[in-house]
C-alpha cells in the first residue's frame, strides 16, 4: 500500500525557518516525482514544486523560489521540504504529493500545518 | 501561467440529481495533463480524474471528466451525499502547475 507519512504540525516564530519531511512506503521511491502543495486556511491549492528522487532535479514555481527547498534521502524514502524566512503569509497546510512529471498527482500526505506567530 | 478558472463556485444539488462542473483554461492543454481532485473537509485532496477522462483506482463510476484545449467539465452522473466536497482542476501541461480554484459542492 502507498503512503506518504508526512511530519507533525509547526508553530515557528516570524522570520524563522521550518523543515518539514514525507516519508514514502508501499512503492520504488525513485519511480515517482514528489510533488509539494500549499493551500493556505479554506483555499485553493498552490504547486509549489516538486523533485526527481533519482537525480535530485527540481522544478519550481517561481513564486516560491528562495522560500522553499526540496531535497531527498534515498537511503530512507523520505522527501524534505524547507520553508525559509518564514512570514503570517506561509501559515497553511503542505501537502507532499507522488506522481510523474507531468502527470497527475495520485497519492498524497496527509499534510503538515505550519502557523508562523510569534 | 495557465489560469484554470471553475464554475460555478459554489452549488448545492439534490440526491440523484446530475452535475456538471467546467474548467476552463486561459490557454489550450493537452487532454493528457488536466486532472480532478475531490477533497473533503478535513482531508487531503483525493485523484478524482487524470488525463480529462480516467477515472482514478477505486473511484465510483458514476463520476466521469471529458473536454479538449481549453474547455473541461466533470460529471457527477447522479449525486449523492458522500459527494459533498470541493472539487479541483489541475494542470500539468506548463509550469508552474496550476490549480483551478475549486467547487464546493453540497447536498440540499
Amino acid at each position: 500500500e502507498v503512503q506518504l507519512q508526512q511530519s507533525g504540525p509547526e508553530l515557528v516564530k516570524p522570520g524563522a525557518s521550518v523543515k518539514m519531511s514525507c516519508k514514502a512506503s508501499g512503492y520504488t521511491f525513485t519511480d515517482y516525482y514528489m510533488k509539494w502543495v500549499k493551500q493556505s486556511h479554506g483555499k485553493s491549492l498552490e504547486w509549489i514544486g516538486d523533485i526527481n528522487p533519482n537525480n535530485g532535479g527540481t522544478s519550481y514555481n517561481q513564486k516560491f523560489k528562495g522560500k522553499a527547498t526540496l531535497t531527498v534521502d534515498k537511503s530512507s524514502s523520505t522527501a524534505y521540504m524547507q520553508l525559509n524566512s518564514l512570514t503570517s503569509e506561509d501559515s497553511a497546510v503542505y501537502y507532499c504529493a507522488r506522481g510523474e512529471r507531468t502527470d497527475a498527482m495520485d497519492y498524497w500526505g496527509q499534510g503538515t500545518s505550519v502557523t508562523v506567530s510569534s | 501561467e495557465i489560469v484554470l478558472t471553475q464554475s460555478p463556485t459554489t452549488m448545492a444539488a439534490s440526491p440523484g440529481e446530475k452535475i456538471t462542473i467546467t474548467c476552463s483554461a486561459s490557454s489550450s492543454i493537452s487532454s493528457n495533463y488536466l486532472h480532478w481532485y475531490q477533497q473533503k473537509p478535513g482531508f487531503s485532496p483525493k485523484l478524482l480524474i487524470y488525463r480529462t477522462s480516467n477515472l482514478a483506482s477505486g473511484v465510483p463510476a458514476r463520476f466521469s471528466g471529458s473536454g479538449s484545449g481549453t474547455s473541461y467539465s466533470l460529471t457527477i452522473g447522479t449525486m449523492e451525499a458522500e459527494d459533498v466536497a470541493t472539487y479541483y482542476c489541475q494542470q500539468g501541461s506548463s509550469i508552474p502547475r496550476t490549480f483551478g480554484s475549486g467547487t464546493k459542492l453540497e447536498i440540499k
